[in-house]
């Protein structure tokens, strides 16, 4: 079936250093994704999203890049901090009118080295 | 800035017992929802629901489980018969207009960590 997956597991980055989250997906008819953070004990907050008919969104210190051509998509944290330290999730919106579920990845665990 | 409340934040139980899973929503929120995640594993949908009734559910979203809205503010999950890989953490989310009119963002709660034993 389809599914929304992430490369790596485990991440670790010094503090100050720039940081980039890899998701992989394979419905090519996804439009809509987006990037959640989770800290421990936490539900998954909201970072930043995007549609397919962009490549690339910035937020505050995020940017979200998508290549539909391979069914890539990153999460860019620049000059990261230890707040930053969490899981993060890739999800993938609804695909179709009526359907209301969000498909997550597994996760990739970011640390923050001070 | 308003949140999603769940409640309790952990749950043990014995197999074959019922739980109810409660959470409040943010107050001017229309659709709510509820998913888990086991340990390890992927934020899984179980079930959306809207104007007092299920709008989608999946799968794992058997007899076992039902939703109800009993007043203007809770939102429950309820497991009739727990199983032992029925342990997870259960996250009940909101958001004011669903995914059907804009990709509205969902916004979590804290989750409940159910242990079944």
């Amino acid at each position: 079936g389809e599914s929304v997956g992430l490369h790596l597991p485990t991440l670790s980055v010094q503090e100050g250093d720039n940081s980039i989250i890899n998701c992989a997906y394979s419905n090519s008819a996804s439009d809509y994704f987006i990037w959640y953070k989770q800290e421990s004990g936490k539900g998954p907050q909201f970072i930043i999203d995007i549609r397919s008919n962009m490549d690339k969104r910035q937020g505050q210190r995020v940017t979200v890049l998508l290549n539909k051509t391979v069914k890539h998509l990153s999460l860019q944290i620049a000059a990261t901090q230890p707040g930053d330290s969490a899981v993060y999730f890739c999800a993938e919106g609804p695909t179709f009118f009526g359907n209301e579920k969000l498909t997550f990845g597994t996760g990739t665990r970011l640390t923050i080295i001070p | 800035e308003p949140e999603v409340t769940q409640t309790p934040s952990h749950q043990v139980t014995q197999m074959g017992q019922e739980v109810i899973l409660r959470c409040v929503p943010i107050s001017n929120h229309l659709y709510f929802y509820w998913y888990r995640q086991i340990l390890g594993q992927k934020v899984e949908f179980l079930v959306s629901f809207y104007n007092n009734e299920i709008s989608e559910k999946s799968e794992i979203f058997d007899d076992q489980f039902s939703v109800e809205r009993p007043d203007g503010s809770n939102f429950t999950l309820k497991i009739r018969s727990t199983k032992l890989e029925d342990s997870a953490m259960y996250f009940c989310a909101s958001s004011e207009q669903g995914w059907t009119i804009t990709n509205e963002k969902l916004f979590f709660g804290s989750g409940t960590q159910l242990s079944v034993l």
